[in-house]
């Protein structure tokens, strides 16, 4: 069973662009929640989707945004972004029901200069 | 989410039992204990998680003390590509909830 698969791997954007990256979750699994990992701030949960719906919700800016489609699959969209914001975002999955465990892909380094 | 409390670091000689501990003392009834390992530049990889029993699969063993206020993991022969940041994670049964990371164990395997 392939894992959660994440692309582009690795990317480089200009301060004040924005970026999407996308998630294809675990066959089967209903969840995808998106995680900000930074040396400073470590790995940081930023929001959850199930169904198409945003569940939970991490403490982001709103320049930091998502969605699901049908199929399970998701993107994350960073706007007007800043230096800051270079870091590893790691996709998650997991079939979304009470207490199941959840599996990371390896992530997409995004580097802001 | 219960906080939890890890050893910044530790080491271990390769072919020896590696025991992390991890301390949740605040943890209520329906709350899991989950662990995760991360190597350097991949995604975090899931181990094992319990609830109040102890647990053993094909990577590790977990023994979650009896008030539940601390656990173990267990690693019976760790090799040095077991080196990694480990990090133990208490967890509520919502399924939308985010996993909250500590700064976990830098655990190193010593050849």
């Amino acid at each position: 069973k392939a894992g959660v698969t994440q692309t582009p791997r690795y990317l480089i954007k200009t301060r004040g662009q924005q970026v999407t990256l996308s998630c294809s979750p675990i066959s089967g699994h209903r969840s995808v929640s998106w995680y900000q990992q930074t040396p400073g701030q470590g790995l940081q949960f930023l929001f959850e989707y199930f169904s198409e719906t945003q569940r939970n919700k991490g403490n982001f800016p709103g320049r930091f945004s998502g969605r699901q489609f049908s199929n399970s699959r998701s993107e994350m969209n960073v706007s007007t972004l800043e230096l800051g914001d270079s870091a590893l975002y790691l996709c998650a999955s997991s079939p979304g029901r009470t207490g199941n465990t959840i599996y990371f892909g390896e992530g997409s380094w995004l580097t802001v200069v | 989410d219960a906080k939890t409390t890890q050893p910044t670091s530790m080491d271990c000689a390769e072919g020896r039992a590696a025991n992390l501990p991890c301390n949740h003392s605040t943890i209520s009834g329906n709350e899991y204990v989950y662990w995760y390992r991360q190597i350097h530049s991949q995604g975090p990889q899931y181990i094992i998680h319990g609830l109040k029993n102890n647990e053993t699969n094909e990577m590790a063993s977990l023994i979650i003390t009896e008030d539940r206020k601390s656990s173990t993991l267990i690693l019976p022969h760790a090799t040095l590509r077991d080196t990694a940041v480990y990090y133990c994670i208490v967890r509520g049964r919502g399924g939308a909830d985010g996993l909250t990371f500590g700064k976990g164990t830098h655990l190193i395997i010593q050849p």
